[in-house]
């Protein structure tokens, strides 16, 4: 029973450029939650969603990020025209149709980890 | 709003030490609460939860106890060994669905 994948696991743009990070929730989740992890912090919410739904994208920055979970597919974590300070590992999480809780905690990937240089 | 807040690390620590990292949180209801470990290279992995007051969650030697009146819940181990070395998250469920963390303690156990 394959767990979170995410790829790549390992990210290079220069600035200006795109990055698209993916991620397949295990098997029998429909919800997928991404995380962003700075050097020396903790983990920041960023996006929430089911199939072909956005739940919830507060942490979401306002401009050159984006998120979809389509259908068919993982979900894509877009971000375009890269900056320094985009620099970080994103985790993607998923949870149970019911959603995450006490009893259907968040299963995590192992990360991309992007670098723009 | 919702948040969590841990005690900064580096925590080092000899093997066979006690632990105790400290976790407090703020939040409006009943939360259920969390702690999560990262293994260097890896993402997070479930350690141990607790859903309500006074309830004690336990995994691998690993306690915490969640309490109320004190919004906290501390993570302890009484006796560390070097495979415990790695980054523990403390995390409330908000009531919007989303895990909501705290900064991460580094612990690190030498031999």
């Amino acid at each position: 029973n394959a767990g979170v994948m995410q790829n790549p696991r390992h990210l290079v743009r220069r600035r200006g450029q795109e990055a698209r990070l993916r991620c397949s929730p295990m098997k029998g989740h429909s919800h997928v939650y991404w995380y962003r992890q700075l050097p020396e912090e903790g983990l920041k919410f960023m996006v929430y969603l089911q199939k072909e739904n956005i739940i919830d994208e507060s942490g979401m920055p306002k401009e050159r990020f984006s998120a979809e979970f389509p259908k068919e597919g993982p979900s894509i974590l877009r971000i375009q025209q890269v900056v320094r300070g985009d620099s970080a590992a994103y985790f993607c999480a998923s949870s149970p149709p019911q959603g995450q809780g006490p009893n259907s905690p968040l299963h995590f990937g192992n990360g991309t980890r992007l670098t723009v240089t | 709003g919702d948040s969590v807040t841990q005690m900064e690390g580096p925590v080092t620590l000899s093997e066979e030490a006690f632990l105790t990292i400290n976790c407090t949180y703020t939040a409006t209801g009943y939360p259920s609460l969390f702690w999560y470990v990262q293994y260097p290279g890896e993402g997070l992995q479930l350690l141990l939860k607790a859903t309500k007051a006074d309830d004690k969650g336990s995994n691998k030697g690993f306690e915490a106890t969640y309490r109320k009146e004190t919004t906290s819940f501390h993570l302890e181990k009484g006796s560390v060994q070097v495979s415990d070395s790695a980054v523990y998250f403390c995390a409330l469920s908000s009531n919007t669905g989303k895990l909501i963390f705290g900064q991460g303690t580094t612990l690190q156990v030498k031999p």
